[in-house]
Order: C-alpha cells, then structure tokens, then sequence
C-alpha cells in the first residue's frame, strides 16, 4: 500500500517570501505524484503531476515540485507567494498501471499568506 | 463543460436517517469516483466506476453505504442508518479514458454532511 506524508499541517508566510511546502510518499512500486488544491469552498483543483521523465514539474501560476527518488520526496516550492495563494494543498500518490488510478492524499498543508 | 457537479452541496441530517448524495460527472468522462474528506484529513477512495460497473470498493465503505451508477452517467452514494462517524465532505471526481499515460481526475465541489 502507499501512503503519503505532509510534514507541516499549517505554513503561515508573508506576502512575496519564498515557501515550501513539504510531501513524502511511502510505496513498494514506482508511483505517480500529484499537488492538488483547495481554495475555500471550492474543489479540488490539480496544480501539477509528475508521471515520468523530468523530475523538475511546473506549473502555470509559478509553483514548482522536484521528485526525488532517493528521498521518496516530492515538495513544492513557490520562491514569491501572493495573497490568493492562501489555500489547502494536499500531495497525492496513484500507482501507474493499476486501472483504476484511485489517488491516496496527504492530510493537506494550509498555507496562508498574510501582507 | 460545466465541470463536476455534486447534490447537495450541505446535508444536514439526525442519526439514524437515511442519506443520499448525487454526483453528475463531466459528460464525456468514463470513470467516477468518490472519497471522503473528514476534518484534517486528506481525501481518501471510497469506491470506483468504469462506465457503470462497479470494480472497487475501499474497506472504508461499510455495508450502510452503497452507490450507484446507472447507465454510466450520474452516480449517487446512499448512507443509510447515519452515525455521527458519517461527518465528512463527499467528494466525487471523474476522468476520461485515453491513451496517455494519466487521466486528470477531475473534482466536484463536494457534498458536506452533519450528522447530529
């Protein structure tokens, strides 16, 4: 079975300060590693996923996670966050292969950035 | 594409009685799913449909619990016999079937339930 790991349950930050936002996975077989967030009372929203190759994913609005195989680690970094990035985000894991690519969830970071 | 939606979004309901929460899809997506979201946790799987077969179910979904997906479209997760244990947020996503190496699932706003 596979779990996942968010170290810090709260990440409170200053406006434009960098962040990092901690996620360690735990699985016997090789696994796809996701960032989804969650604005308030909003759904869940993909922020970016590493399948395969490059281990460096970005995504739109200037986040960016390293996966490292060595360290089963997958943390997501911001080096200037902005007021609306306050939000929930939660690391995620699916094992390729499987057919149902049913996703297993950290307990989610709260980031909140204050002016 | 109006996205994932889920009905309602709050139920609030007295132990014992039954529930039932409607998740329709975005039109073209082939597999649904459905987690729950307790208080400072993260989602975890409930169970699974491909089309409308249902092909897994997590130990998480006790014998009170069942869901439906007729004809591959709209599914609904009745709880019945509610217990205070029941409080969570029900979240349904779906995704597509192509040939790429993932398919984004994609998530409803989530139906929230209180059990008093």
């Amino acid at each position: 079975a596979q779990s996942v790991t968010q170290l810090d349950s709260q990440v409170p930050v200053f406006e434009e300060a960098p962040v990092e936002l901690r996620c360690n996975y735990s699985s016997s077989v090789s696994v796809y590693l996701f960032w989804y967030v969650q604005y308030p009372n909003q759904g869940l929203q993909l922020l970016l996923k590493y399948l395969s190759g490059s281990t460096l994913v970005e995504s739109i609005n200037g986040f960016e996670a390293e996966f490292n195989k060595s360290q089963t680690s997958f943390h997501l970094r911001k080096p200037s966050v902005h007021i609306s990035d306050t939000a929930e985000y939660f690391c995620a894991v699916s094992v390729p292969l499987r057919s149902n690519y049913k996703l297993t969830f950290g307990k989610g970071t709260l980031l909140t950035v204050n002016p | 594409d109006t996205g994932v939606s889920q009905d309602p979004r709050h139920k609030i309901t007295k132990r014992g009685q039954n529930v039932t929460f409607r998740c329709d899809p975005i039109s073209e997506h082939n597999r649904l799913y459905w987690y729950r979201q307790t208080l400072g946790q993260g989602p975890e799987f409930l169970t699974y449909f491909q089309n409308e077969a249902q092909l897994e179910k997590s130990r998480l979904l006790s014998d009170r619990f069942s869901a439906e997906r007729p004809k591959g479209s709209f599914s609904t997760l009745e709880i019945q016999r509610t217990e205070q244990g029941d409080s969570a947020m029900y979240l349904c996503a779906s995704s597509g079937q192509t040939s790429g190496l993932y398919n984004e699932q994609f998530f409803g706003p989530g139906t929230r339930l209180t059990v008093l």
